[in-house]
């Protein structure tokens, strides 16, 4: 079955410091990966996204990813947290069974930055 | 410009009662989801509507729910009957799709209490 794993329910960071959300995955074939941020009452916000080429990805509000295939993982990276990015982050994957472009979800990882 | 509108933000309901939430999509958006958000089932997808075709209903939880997608554009989600269980923060999505690797952008949800 496919489905996307984010191990980690909340992460503590100190404002200024490298940030590191945690991704793994599980599809057959070439996975379609994608983060979204969650602020509080709002609806989910597209980061960025990997379909191929480069495995380093960079998206929006200076995040970016790195996909490992042999790992199977994508982890969501910053290199300087802001305590402004504190909110909820989910991992999905692009179903790659039947015809739609449904997303499977994580359980979503909470980023906390500290000031 | 605008991107994918919910109404209404918040629904508050007797057990029992039957329940419309509307979705508008991006204009030009020909794909359209319903995912729903809630404690213990995380984010599950519901239901697709792409162009003219037939939807895609397999996320559906029960008979109870049901999605109509008028002229291609604005979507409604009817609960009938509504359960406790059913409380939850309903959202949509709209999206282009291009080689069918499509970004999906969301609304903002609708909270749906049931009382």
């Amino acid at each position: 079955a496919q489905s996307v794993a984010q191990p980690e329910d909340q992460v503590n960071v100190a404002e200024g410091n490298p940030l590191t959300v945690k991704c793994t995955y599980s599809v057959s074939g070439n996975p379609y990966l994608f983060w979204y941020v969650q602020y509080p009452n709002r609806g989910l916000q597209f980061l960025l996204k990997y379909i191929t080429g480069d495995n380093l990805v960079k998206g929006s509000y200076g995040f970016e990813a790195e996909f490992n295939k042999s790992q199977t993982s994508f982890h969501l990276k910053k290199p300087s947290a802001l305590v402004s990015d504190s909110a909820l982050y989910f991992c999905a994957v692009r179903d790659m069974n039947g015809a739609t472009n449904k997303l499977i979800f994580g359980t979503g990882t909470l980023l906390a930055v500290q000031p | 410009g605008a991107g994918v509108s919910q109404s209404p933000s918040n629904k508050v309901t007797e057990k029992g009662k039957d329940v419309e939430l509307r979705c508008d999509p991006i204009s030009g958006h020909t794909a359209l989801y319903w995912y729903r958000q809630s404690l213990g089932q995380g984010l599950e997808f519901l239901i697709y509507f792409q162009g003219n075709s037939a939807p895609d209903k397999s996320g559906l939880p029960s008979d109870r729910f049901s999605a109509e997608r008028t002229g291609g554009s604005v979507s409604t989600l009817t609960i009938q009957r509504t359960q406790q269980e059913d409380s939850a923060v309903y959202l949509c999505a709209s999206s282009f799709p291009t080689s069918g690797i499509d970004t999906q952008y969301f609304g903002p949800g609708t909270r749906l209490t049931v009382l």
